[in-house]
């Protein structure tokens, strides 16, 4: 699987834009980018996910590099429902996602 | 509630004994995985079915370990002969037929303690 790179934690103030960065230099041509997060207790969430062009939902948005060897989770206003781990993963048409560690976000009333 | 269903939520069982988790998959989702996420880690792959057949297994998935989807709908994992290292929280996802995009929707998962 090719391995992605997300700094451990982050912190943001409550209503204001995280950018939550993630590294990925041997992505191949075919790989999707796709993101996910882990709310205390629960089992991971799907969040977005794109191929070159960035991309937006009603939950963030996803600004891949022009050389796609690394991308940025945004989300536009952090509230502290987004507490929570966001796992950045390739994709590549595989049967299983490998997740790694992701990044812990931490909202700051 | 639609989404996926796992049962039970919490067991606490002794070194030596037999557990069984049991998944309900969102209705017509053909694909269906068991992930196992231990403390600081990200979830692990461990299993993935489509219908009732098991078409991919993880080295993670020793032979104390079985699953099973015998008519394509729910699904079971049962761990034999319990471990202290088998503590960790067992994660059930399913994803619908045709083009695998890479979208799974997860259960709350079932957390195992192992005395």
């Amino acid at each position: 699987d090719a391995k992605t790179t997300q700094p451990n934690s982050m912190e943001s103030n409550e209503e204001e834009p995280v950018h939550l960065p993630c590294n990925h230099s041997t992505i191949s041509g075919t790989d999707y980018i796709h993101w996910y997060r882990q709310l205390p207790s629960q089992g991971p969430e799907y969040v977005i996910h794109g191929l070159t062009s960035n991309v937006n939902n009603r939950m963030a948005s996803l600004a891949i590099a022009e050389d796609r060897k690394s991308s940025t989770l945004i989300l536009h206003r952090a509230t502290l429902r987004d507490a929570a781990v966001y796992y950045c993963i390739l994709y590549g048409g595989a049967n299983n996602l490998f997740f790694g560690t992701g990044t812990r976000l931490t909202v700051i009333p | 509630d639609t989404g996926v269903s796992q049962d039970p939520r919490h067991k606490i069982t002794k070194r030596g004994q037999n557990v069984t988790f049991r998944c309900d998959p969102i209705s017509e989702h053909n694909r269906l995985y068991w992930y196992r996420q231990t403390l600081g880690q990200g979830p692990e792959f461990l299993t993935y079915f489509q219908n009732e057949a098991q078409l991919e297994k993880s080295r993670l998935l020793s032979d104390r370990f079985s699953a099973e989807r015998p008519k394509g709908s729910f699904s079971t994992l049962e761990i034999q002969r319990t471990e202290q290292g088998d503590s960790a929280m067992y994660l059930c996802a399913s994803s619908p037929g045709g083009t695998n995009t890479g979208e799974l929707f997860f259960g709350e998962g079932s957390r195992l303690t192992v005395l």
